[in-house]
């Protein structure tokens, strides 16, 4: 049964400390998407990959955000320093492709909470 | 640009039926999914579609007019289970990447 993984789960940390949130994607998925979701905002698309290729990263705040694909099995998104306003859940979402009709695969999210 | 516009809430009795629009506007169409996404859960795809009409997956069917810039999604035979939220999300623009915007989503209750 092929999902996407995300470690930690849920993450409580103080403001300032550095978050490294990681993600598995689907095995043969060339695609990978980090989204944030909180209760004003709904689901944001942060920043994208294809073939491990950072394609667009404009929705991600540049000065503390931080997202790479070290290999083909994990992208990891790194909060530096955190502030209490980057709580919220953060999801990694993976596709077959980056075709328009595809569908991403999400995975169940890291719960964060900046203190 | 892209809006993409969903009522917040929405309830229902057990085994009715019930259907929730979404309306966008989009400077280019690249098709309209559906997700559901449980309390505390992930969105899990419900459908896409990119042609005008309905297509029918069992209780949840979804609709598409691109000429209206409308879609919906209807839920039959409601079952508990069925309460959560339900999320439209189009690609952004055009260019052949899959860079979905989601709609707020519309939170359904189900009661028995």
């Amino acid at each position: 049964d092929a999902r996407v993984t995300q470690t930690p789960r849920h993450k409580v940390t103080e403001m300032g400390q550095e978050v490294t949130m990681r993600c598995q994607p689907i095995l043969g998925h060339n695609t990978v998407f980090w989204y944030r979701q909180t209760m004003m905002q709904g689901l944001e698309l942060l920043a994208y990959f294809r073939n491990r290729a950072p394609l667009d990263d404009s929705g991600m705040p540049k000065d503390r955000f931080s997202a790479e694909m070290p290999d083909a099995t994990l992208a990891t998104l790194k909060i530096q320093p955190s502030e209490p306003r980057d709580s919220a859940v953060y999801f990694c979402a993976s596709a077959a492709s980056s075709g328009e009709g595809e569908t991403q695969y999400f995975g169940p999210g890291t719960r964060l909470l900046v203190l | 640009g892209q809006n993409i516009d969903q009522p917040t809430e929405m309830t229902a009795t057990e085994g009715a039926i019930v259907q929730i629009n979404c309306t966008y506007q989009t400077s280019g169409f690249n098709g309209l999914f559906w997700y559901q996404q449980h309390a505390g859960e992930a969105p899990t795809f419900l459908s896409y579609n990119v042609l005008d009409g309905l297509e029918e997956k069992g209780r949840f069917s979804s609709f598409l007019s691109r000429s209206k810039g409308y879609s919906y999604l209807l839920l039959k035979e409601l079952q508990m289970k069925d309460s959560a939220s339900y999320l439209c999300a189009v690609p952004r623009g055009s260019g052949g990447y899959n860079k979905l915007i989601f709609g707020a989503g519309t939170r359904l209750a189900v009661h028995p």
